[in-house]
Order: structure tokens, then sequence, then C-alpha cells
């Protein structure tokens, strides 16, 4: 299986800074078919099912604020909210969609500070 | 606007099956672009692939749980459906059904992009 570590486990930033997730996969998630990483950012606020935000390590999903952007390839990726608003506290996941099984990082809980 | 609902027993007793059902509106199971998953999340904790279902019937399964889990779908129905046999309490969590876009030859496109609201079972006896 491929281990996905996030990082922080949590992190407070002040409205209008720049928060930074991390996550680290424990293999390539490199899809040499279309040279893109299979790795997806989810948003999760309490009592919702995850949101997507971001999928081929770095493509916005439809509708998702432009202060969501995501970087990074083969084992090193990096979610980030170039702008934090209130509305963006929550859980961020990260999962790789390279092999099966399915993968996802234990979470990052992002508050307000 | 495609919705997923997820219906079930809330309460199943520790060593019997747990059965939950998806059921898809705005959109067909049967279309050829679209797997259909499960997904858990254990109160308080990070999220499990269980496995999923393809359009054909092809399954996909968590090797962690493969030899427990059961995933089918009923097209007449637009349903898809998981069992889970010989529970305990540490399959007490919020199942949710997902959607995910496959090429045309089956490979990942769009990860999970539709999401049911979750149910909550909780093993108990």
């Amino acid at each position: 299986d491929i281990v996905m570590t996030q990082s922080p486990d949590s992190l407070a930033v002040s409205l209008g800074e720049r928060a930074t997730i991390n996550c680290k996969s424990s293999q390539s998630v490199l899809y040499s078919s279309n040279n893109k990483n299979s790795l997806v950012w989810y948003q999760q606020k309490p009592g919702q099912p995850p949101k997507l935000l971001i999928y081929w390590a770095s493509t916005r999903e439809s509708g998702v604020p432009d202060r969501f952007s995501g970087s990074g390839s083969g084992t090193d990726f990096t979610l980030t909210i170039s702008s934090l608003q209130a509305e963006d506290a929550a859980v961020y996941y990260c999962q790789q969609y390279f092999s099966i099984p399915i993968t996802f990082g234990q979470g990052t809980r992002l508050e307000i500070k | 606007q495609l919705q997923l609902q997820e219906s079930g027993p809330g309460l199943v007793k520790p060593s019997e099956t747990l059965s939950l059902t998806c059921t898809v509106s705005g959109g067909s199971i049967s279309s050829s672009n679209s797997y259909w998953d499960w997904i858990r999340q254990p109160p308080g904790k990070g999220l499990e692939w269980i496995g999923s279902i393809s359009y054909s019937g092809i399954t996909y399964y968590n090797p962690s749980l493969k030899s427990r889990v059961t995933i089918s779908a009923d097209t007449s129905k637009n349903q898809f459906s998981l069992e889970l046999s010989s529970v305990t309490a540490a399959d007490t969590a919020v199942y949710y059904c997902a959607r995910h876009l496959v090429s045309p030859v089956g490979e990942w496109l769009v990860p999970f992009d539709y999401w049911g609201q979750g149910a909550l079972v909780t093993v108990s006896s």
C-alpha cells in the first residue's frame, strides 16, 4: 500500500495569510501514461462529506476558489491557500489514486488564528 | 445534478453483516465513465477506501477488507450496495458512497467528485 503522510497535523493561520499543507507519499504517484501525478486534495467540514478541491495534484475542480492551489510531483505535494478566509477552517486530506488500495493522508486540521 | 444517498440500518450487532445501499439520482450508474465507491470514516478519524464497482460490474476491494466485503449494483433501481460481514466495533463509522470518473480504458480521470451525505453505522450489542 502507498502510505500518505501529511504535515502538520494541525495549524492555525490568521485571516488573509497563507496556509500551506504538505503531503508525502511512500512511493511516486507519477502516472507515466499522461505524466501527471495521481494526487488529490479534499476539504472536509464537520458533519459533511469531503469536498474535492484539486486533482492531478494541481487541477482545480470547477467552482473551487482560485486561492486554493496544488503543487508538487513524485512523492512530495503541497496544498496552498493564498489568502485564508473564515470559511476555509476545515480538515484537509490528500489521497493517491495511483494504485489500489486508494489511500488517504491522516488529515490536517486548519484553524483560524 | 448528480445526487447520492446512503440508506440502511444504523445499528448492527457484532458478528452480523452490515448492509447499506446508495441510491443515485440525476445520473445513471450504468454510465460507462463512472465507477461507484464506498468509503468510511470512524468517528473523529480519517478516511478509508472500501472498494468500488464499475458500470459493468467489475469490482475492486481494499485488501484489508476484501475477505469481508461485497459490493454489488442493481441497475434497474439505479443503486449500488455494500455488505460487510462479521462486523466488530472497529467497523463503527460513517459510511459514504461516492463516484469517480474513468477513461474508456478504465483509468482514473477524476477522483471522488460526488459524495453522499454519509450514514453512521454503529456496531454494538
